[in-house]
């Protein structure tokens, strides 16, 4: 069974920093393209970033390039994402998520970590 | 990255209905619009992928269809458990949502 469970989220304040990690099982994690989407409270969807198998490729939303990096570890079945710069409009629940063995889509998700950027 | 618009942004429905929710994208693209339902408090879930191929699992009710910028997700009979907000998504170039539809009981 896939699961993915997302870590690392909570409180920080404007400026601050967080990683989020994420680990994965039930798959071989390593041929994959993995991703973090968000979910601003009460909203829609967006795309943060994306990585490809081997970390080489690397792809952002406008909003979070230069302040987000992710990452991967396939030796640790995990993905990260470190935030730096964060403000109030970062706000959203982060979820990692598989892509389709087909690609191009967001197969699996994972239940979801809570970032909250506030004084 | 296209941008994708969907419409309606929210509708009222009643069981047994037929429902049809539109994504348009800002400029053609390929097959590789996919569509997702997600329920309060869960985490999306894919429903079609590639335009038109239902997953695994997923009630026939559910379809796909369209090409170039109109794409289209049916629900032919509406179901109780068919209650959520469905998202459109783009993977043709970057990765986009559209703003979600929300589909309630009428």
């Amino acid at each position: 069974e896939v699961q993915l469970v997302e870590s690392g989220g909570g409180l920080v304040q404007p400026g601050g920093s967080l990683r989020l990690s994420c680990t994965a099982s039930g798959f071989t994690f390593s041929t994959y393209w993995m991703y973090w989407v968000r979910q601003f409270p009460g909203k829609g969807l967006e795309h943060v970033a994306s990585l490809s198998l081997d970390g080489s490729d690397k792809y952002y939303v406008d909003s979070v390039r230069g302040r987000f990096t992710i990452s991967r570890d396939n030796a640790k079945n995990s993905l990260y994402l470190e935030m730096t710069n964060l403000t109030p409009e970062d706000t959203a629940v982060f979820y990692c998520v598989r892509d389709l063995t087909s690609g191009y889509a967001l197969e699996y998700w994972g239940q979801g970590t809570l970032v909250t950027v506030s004084s | 990255d296209i941008q994708m618009t969907q419409s309606p942004s929210s509708l009222s429905a009643s069981v047994g209905d037929r429902v049809t929710i539109t994504c348009r994208a800002s400029q053609s693209m390929n097959s590789h619009l996919n569509w997702y339902q997600q329920k309060p408090g869960k985490a999306p879930k894919l429903l079609i992928s590639g335009t038109s191929n239902l997953q695994s699992g997923v009630p026939s009710r559910f379809s796909g269809s369209g090409s170039g910028t109109d794409f289209t997700l049916t629900i032919s009979s509406l179901q109780p458990e068919d209650f959520a907000t469905y998202y459109c998504q783009q993977s043709s170039s970057g990765v986009t949502f559209g703003q979600g539809t929300k589909v309630e009981i009428k």
